[in-house]
C-alpha cells in the first residue's frame, strides 16, 4: 500500500535562496506532522496540521519557516531566505487522527543541503 | 513540556547478545511512549508503542519494552540480536491529553557485528 511521500528526495540550494518541500500523507490520514532530523538537534518538531487548520506551530524555528496543507491532504513546507543552518533532512509523518496514542507513519524525507 | 533522554548514544554488540537500551522520560501526566528504528537508509518506522494496559509492550521482529511508571522509563529489550538489526533507534513520547507531537530522544545507534 502507499505509504507517506516526500519530494524531492534531495534538494541543495544556495544560501539566501527559497525551497518547498512537498509531502503525500496516507490516504485518509486527517493529521499530519512535519519534523526536522539533524546532526546536533535530533529529531525536532516543527509543525502539525489537522485536517487544513495548523493548531501547533510552536516548533517552527523562525519566521522564515510557514507550511501550508490543501483539500486535508497534501502539504508544502517553504523555508524563505535558506540559511545553512536550515541543513537537515525534514520529515513527514501522518495520522489516521491527531490522537497522542495514534501511530505516526513516516516519510523517506528531504534532505536538504544549504550552500 | 515532555523530554526524553536515551542514555547510550552508541551500542556495539555481537551477534547473539542481549540488548537494552534505556530510555527515561520528562512528563508529570499520562503518556504515550514509542519506539521507532531507522534502518540504513530507510525511513523511521514503528517498533512498538505503549498507550494503556499491559506495561509490557512486543513489538516486531522479537524486540518489547517494558513501560515502568515510577522510574518514568521504557527499556527497549532483544533476547538476542542479529546483524540486521543494525540501525538508529529512537524512543519518543507524546502526552496522553490533546493533540501533541511525538518528542523524541536524540537517538541510539545500534551496531551489530558478526
Amino acid at each position: 500500500g502507499a505509504g507517506v511521500s516526500q519530494s524531492p528526495s534531495n534538494k541543495v540550494t544556495e544560501k539566501g535562496k527559497d525551497v518547498e518541500l512537498r509531502c503525500d500523507p496516507i490516504s485518509g490520514h486527517t493529521a499530519l506532522y512535519w519534523y526536522r532530523q539533524s546532526l546536533g538537534q535530533g529529531l525536532e518538531f516543527l509543525i502539525y496540521f489537522q485536517g487544513n487548520s495548523a493548531p501547533d506551530k510552536s516548533g517552527l524555528p523562525s519566521d522564515r519557516f510557514s507550511a501550508e496543507r490543501t483539500g486535508g491532504s497534501v502539504s508544502t513546507l517553504t523555508i524563505q531566505r535558506t540559511q545553512q543552518e536550515d541543513s537537515a533532512v525534514y520529515l513527514c509523518a501522518s495520522s489516521l487522527q491527531s490522537s497522542g496514542s495514534e501511530t505516526q507513519y513516516f516519510g523517506p524525507g528531504t534532505r536538504l543541503l544549504v550552500l | 513540556a515532555q523530554s526524553v533522554s536515551q542514555h547510550n548514544h552508541h551500542v556495539i554488540l555481537s551477534e547473539a547478545a542481549s540488548l537494552e537500551l534505556g530510555c527515561n522520560y520528562s512528563y508529570g501526566g499520562t503518556v504515550n511512549l514509542f519506539w521507532y528504528v531507522q534502518y540504513p537508509g530507510q525511513h523511521l518506522q514503528l517498533l512498538l508503542k505503549y498507550f494503556s494496559g499491559d506495561p509490557l509492550v512486543k513489538g516486531i521482529k522479537g524486540f518489547e519494552a517494558e513501560f515502568i511508571k515510577s522510574k518514568f522509563s521504557f527499556n527497549l529489550r532483544k533476547p538476542s540480536v542479529q546483524w540486521s538489526d543494525t540501525a538508529e533507534y529512537f524512543c519518543a513520547v507524546t502526552a496522553n491529553s490533546g493533540n501533541t507531537p511525538l518528542v523524541f530522544g536524540k537517538g541510539t545507534r545500534l551496531s551489530v557485528i558478526a
